[in-house]
């Protein structure tokens, strides 16, 4: 059974700082890891998808990376900014035979400070 | 704008009752997903469905039902058999035929009075 991992459970940085936020996966049997983004009461924004073809993707001051044979991947944030502050959670997809059904990790509680 | 919608946003229930929670979707998505989140959790997945009159258990189905009668709805109803059912609901969608990865909504929280 695919479990996913995400260390630290929380982060605090000052403004400004570069934010590394990992996750790890048993299974490298997946279909595509999905990393989004959860404010307080809300509900998912995804921010990046790597596909399991893909080492990497980058969106603005985000860059994800994957590498399936050690079952990891990374989430950077530059230059963090106080409206960065939120959970992170990351999710795999297992293959679509199987429902394409997305297994999630307990998320990283980033707080960003002034 | 396309998108997924959940109602309510806040639901209150007594003991005993059944509550039915709405998802709702108008993205053309063929699979939807129905997740829980408990305080300081991840999401754990309830049900999802593939294609219409058709769905699966997740990993916690038990004290809950679905229906999926129509490509665009996927009601979830929390029934009096789910002993602990206070926690953050949410539903997703997805494109079973390209990878795009998946939609979320806003979410409804449930609580038992």
């Amino acid at each position: 059974k695919q479990e996913v991992t995400q260390i630290p459970a929380a982060l605090s940085v000052p403004e400004g700082e570069n934010l590394v936020l990992n996750c790890s996966f048993t299974d490298s049997a997946i279909y595509n890891l999905q990393w989004f983004r959860q404010d307080p009461g809300k509900g998912l924004t995804s921010l990046l998808l790597i596909q399991s073809s893909q080492r990497e993707q980058t969106s603005g001051r985000l860059n994800a990376s994957l590498d399936k044979s050690s079952g990891r991947s990374t989430l950077y944030i530059a230059a963090s900014q106080p409206g960065d502050s939120a959970t992170y959670l990351c999710a795999v997809s297992g293959i679509k035979a199987a429902g394409n059904k997305l297994t999630f990790g307990g998320g990283t509680r980033v707080l960003v400070k002034p | 704008d396309g998108g997924i919608t959940q109602s309510p946003k806040y639901l209150f229930r007594k003991e005993g009752q059944n509550v039915t929670l709405s998802c709702e979707q108008n993205l053309n998505h063929d699979a939807m997903y129905w997740y829980r989140q408990d305080p300081g959790q991840g999401l754990r997945l309830i049900y999802y469905s593939q294609i219409v009159n058709d769905f699966q258990k997740g990993d916690i189905a038990e004290g809950y039902s679905v229906s999926r009668e129509k490509k665009e709805s996927f009601p979830l109803t929390v029934t009096s058999a789910q002993k602990n059912p206070t926690a953050f609901y949410l539903c997703a969608s997805s494109i079973q035929s390209a990878n795009y990865g998946y939609t979320f909504g806003s979410g409804t929280r449930l609580t038992v009075v």
